[in-house]
C-alpha cells in the first residue's frame, strides 16, 4: 500500500540532544513537508522540498534542519537550539504544488 | 505565519444532529481543504474545493468555497460517534509555493 510512514511513533530524549525524526513516502511524490502541531493550535510549516536536493524554510524553522537526498525521504532534525521542541510532528507529502497534502500518522516528541 | 480563523473551537453535539463549522481569512485562496485529525493520528482529508462558490460533498459531509475567496464552511448531517475528532480547513494559494495555512481546529464530540 502507498503512503507515508513516519518513525517512531514515540520519541523521548534529554535537553540539548539532538534528534532526527523519519519520513520515508513511496507515493513517487515531489513536494513533501514537516509541520509541528501543539495543543489547541493549527499546524505550522517548519520546512518544505519541493524536489531533491531543495528545500525552503517554512514559518518556523528555527531550531530545526532537513534534508532531501532521496525523493522519497525528508527527514527533519530537531537541534538543541530549539526552545521547545516537545511536540507533535506531522510530515506530508503532494504529487504537485497544487495537489492537497496526506500526512503520516505522526511522531510525538518529547524533551525533559 | 498566518493563521485562519475558524469556529466554533469546540462542539458538543448528540448523535443524530447536523454540524456546521467555518473558516474564514484576510486573505484569498484558490483553493480550500477540509481534514479531520482523530487522536494521536495525521489529518485526513475530507473534502477539497477548487472554484469560488463550489459545493462539494463527501457522504453525510458538504463543504463549500465562499464567492469572496475567503472563507469556507463544512457542514455533517446526522452526526454519529465516529464523527468525533478535530476538523481543520486550510487555504493555498496556488499562485505561490504550495504552502496551506492552517485553521486552528474544531474539536467535535458527539454524545449518544
Amino acid at each position: 500500500d502507498g503512503g507515508i510512514t513516519q518513525s517512531p511513533k514515540y520519541l523521548f530524549r534529554k535537553e540539548g540532544q539532538n534528534v532526527t525524526l523519519s519520513c520515508e513516502q513511496n507515493l513517487n511524490h515531489d513536494a513533501m513537508y514537516w509541520y509541528r502541531q501543539d495543543p489547541g493550535q493549527g499546524l505550522r510549516l517548519i520546512y518544505y522540498s519541493q524536489i531533491v536536493n531543495d528545500f525552503q524554510k517554512g514559518d518556523i524553522a528555527e531550531g530545526y534542519s532537513v534534508s532531501r537526498e532521496k525523493k522519497e525521504s525528508f527527514p527533519l532534525t530537531v537541534t538543541s537550539a530549539q526552545k521547545n521542541p516537545t511536540a507533535f510532528y506531522l510530515c506530508a507529502s503532494a504529487g504537485t504544488r497544487s495537489s492537497p497534502l496526506h500526512f503520516g500518522n505522526g511522531t510525538r516528541l518529547t524533551v525533559t | 505565519g498566518q493563521q485562519l480563523n475558524q469556529s466554533p473551537q469546540s462542539m458538543f453535539i448528540q448523535e443524530g444532529e447536523d454540524v456546521s463549522m467555518n473558516c474564514t481569512s484576510s486573505s484569498i485562496f484558490n483553493t480550500w481543504l477540509w481534514y479531520k485529525q482523530d487522536p494521536g493520528e495525521g489529518p485526513v482529508l475530507l473534502i477539497a474545493l477548487y472554484k469560488a462558490g463550489e459545493l462539494t460533498s463527501n457522504g453525510r459531509l458538504t463543504a463549500q468555497f465562499g464567492i469572496t475567496r475567503k472563507d469556507s464552511f463544512l457542514n455533517i448531517s446526522a452526526s454519529i460517534p465516529s464523527d468525533v475528532g478535530i476538523y481543520f480547513c486550510a487555504g493555498q494559494f496556488t499562485g505561490t509555493a504550495s504552502k496551506l495555512t492552517f485553521g486552528t481546529g474544531t474539536r467535535l464530540q458527539v454524545t449518544l
